[in-house]
């Protein structure tokens, strides 16, 4: 069974521009979440979809966002980018998130200049 | 917000030599999980340990949780060198708020 693949690995953008990132899930699991990985903060949750609809989001600002395809492959969108949004953002896929092992993806580095 | 945190933050011992880590968290939770990420990858889980279970078994690797005290153990025993890596905690409050994780501890195993 392929793991969660994410794409791109690694991105560099500048201030106020947007990115897309896209994360496919193992097979069969229909439950994505998103992390954001930084030096300061560690792992921070950021969104949960489940069967095309947010479940859970984290306390990050309305410039994240994401969605779920009818496959369960996810995107996640930041908008105007900040420096402080440089950091690895990690998908994270399980058959359904409740009580179960989160596989994870190798991250899309994302540097902000 | 962190909830879980790792102690030590960092930990080197010699090849052969065992490797404990420690997590505290601070809410109830419905089960506690430990990962390993090496560096510039993705996280790997290890093991999953439900809140009614005291201790479980993975090859290697011994987790027990301690609910009174909200805390756990990862212990890895005769350690190698591709046992380099930053372990995780993540609790699972089965809420909105996904997994909370610790800052990690890293494990530098000399050869």
């Amino acid at each position: 069974k392929a793991g969660v693949t994410q794409t791109p690995r690694y991105l560099i953008k500048t201030r106020g521009q947007q990115v897309t990132l896209s994360c496919s899930p193992i097979s069969g699991h229909r439950s994505v979440s998103w992390y954001q990985q930084t030096p300061g903060q560690g792992l921070q949750f950021l969104f949960e979809y489940f069967s095309e609809t947010q479940r859970n989001k984290g306390n990050f600002p309305g410039r994240f966002s994401g969605r779920q395809f009818s496959n369960s492959r996810s995107e996640m969108n930041v908008s105007t980018l900040e420096l402080g949004d440089s950091a690895l953002y990690l998908c994270a896929s399980s058959p359904d998130h409740s009580n179960q092992p989160q596989h994870f993806g190798d991250g899309t580095r994302l540097s902000i200049l | 917000s962190q909830q879980g945190e790792e102690d030590p933050q960092a930990l080197s011992i010699q090849e052969g030599e065992n490797a404990t880590m420690n997590c505290s968290y601070k809410t109830s939770i419905n089960n506690l999980q430990w990962y390993r990420q090496n560096s510039g990858r993705g996280l790997v889980h290890l093991i999953l340990i439900r809140s009614n279970e005291r201790e479980k078994h993975s090859g290697r690797l011994r987790v027990t949780l301690d609910t009174s005290k909200k805390s756990s153990s990862l212990l890895i025993t005769a350690s190698r060198a591709a046992d380099t890596a930053s372990y995780f905690c993540a609790t699972d409050e089965g809420g909105a708020d996904g997994l909370t994780f610790g800052k990690g501890t890293h494990l530098i195993i000399q050869p």
